[in-house]
């Protein structure tokens, strides 16, 4: 089956444009990840949502990002006001997760380039 | 202490060596450890979950040791398409959804 998609993949933005970037799950999973992958650094977690449950923004790095999972399908990162730190591999990830005490598989999508100018 | 630990490398090593990789990590209290391969400009993908009994999956082994908060990865006879960075990846205590992610390890598998 598909696996989890993004877009764009590449974004070049000017400092201070605000983006958005979009991430399409696997088809049934309720678990969605967001992690930011900046140039020789590990991945670093940003976001997780679990179904109908209020989302764990604890790795949200500034004000000026947020995040939103329509549906519980669909999720859209925005980050207002870009600044050039921000320029990273965006990458999403789902999961078929019961909730339980096990870690899940987490699946990733190709990522989003994005350049800050 | 950064939460996972892992040689940079680069390892270079040729066809048909067997290579092996380093993780520690910090917070004892984690509970389930993993594999990622990275290529090159490519999203991470599971290799593997590495078990406290330690586990085996064709070439690839990886072993847990919590005492010492130690994970190992063993690639025998290594492939030219084994060539990616690995990425050590450990759940922060007391999630079962966050993981930490270490920078991972370059290797190079050489004709």
């Amino acid at each position: 089956g598909a696996g989890v998609s993004q877009s764009p993949s590449n974004k070049v933005t000017e400092k201070g444009k605000d983006v958005e970037l979009r991430c399409d799950p696997i088809s049934g999973h309720t678990a969605l990840y967001w992690y930011r992958q900046s140039l020789g650094q590990g991945l670093e977690f940003l976001i997780y949502f679990q179904g109908n449950s209020a989302p764990d923004k604890s790795g949200l790095p500034s004000d000026r990002f947020s995040a939103e999972r329509t549906g519980g399908s669909v999720s859209t990162l925005t980050i207002q006001r870009t600044q050039q730190e921000d320029s990273a591999v965006y990458l999403c990830a789902s999961s078929s997760t019961s909730g339980g005490a096990r870690t899940d598989t987490q699946y990733f999508g190709p990522g989003t380039r994005l350049t800050v100018l | 202490r950064k939460e996972v630990e892992q040689d940079p490398g680069p390892f270079n090593v040729p066809e048909g060596a067997t290579v092996a990789f380093n993780c520690t990590y910090s917070n004892s209290a984690s509970q389930s450890f993993f594999w990622y391969r990275q290529d090159c400009r490519k999203e991470p993908k599971l290799l593997m979950s590495v078990y406290s009994s330690g586990n085996e999956d064709g070439r690839f082994t990886a072993q847990l040791n919590r005492a010492s908060q130690y994970i190992s990865l063993l690639i025998r006879d290594s492939k030219l398409s084994d060539s990616a960075t690995y990425l050590c990846v450990v759940n922060r205590g007391g999630s079962n959804y966050k993981l930490t992610f270490g920078k991972g390890t370059l290797l190079t598998v050489n004709p």
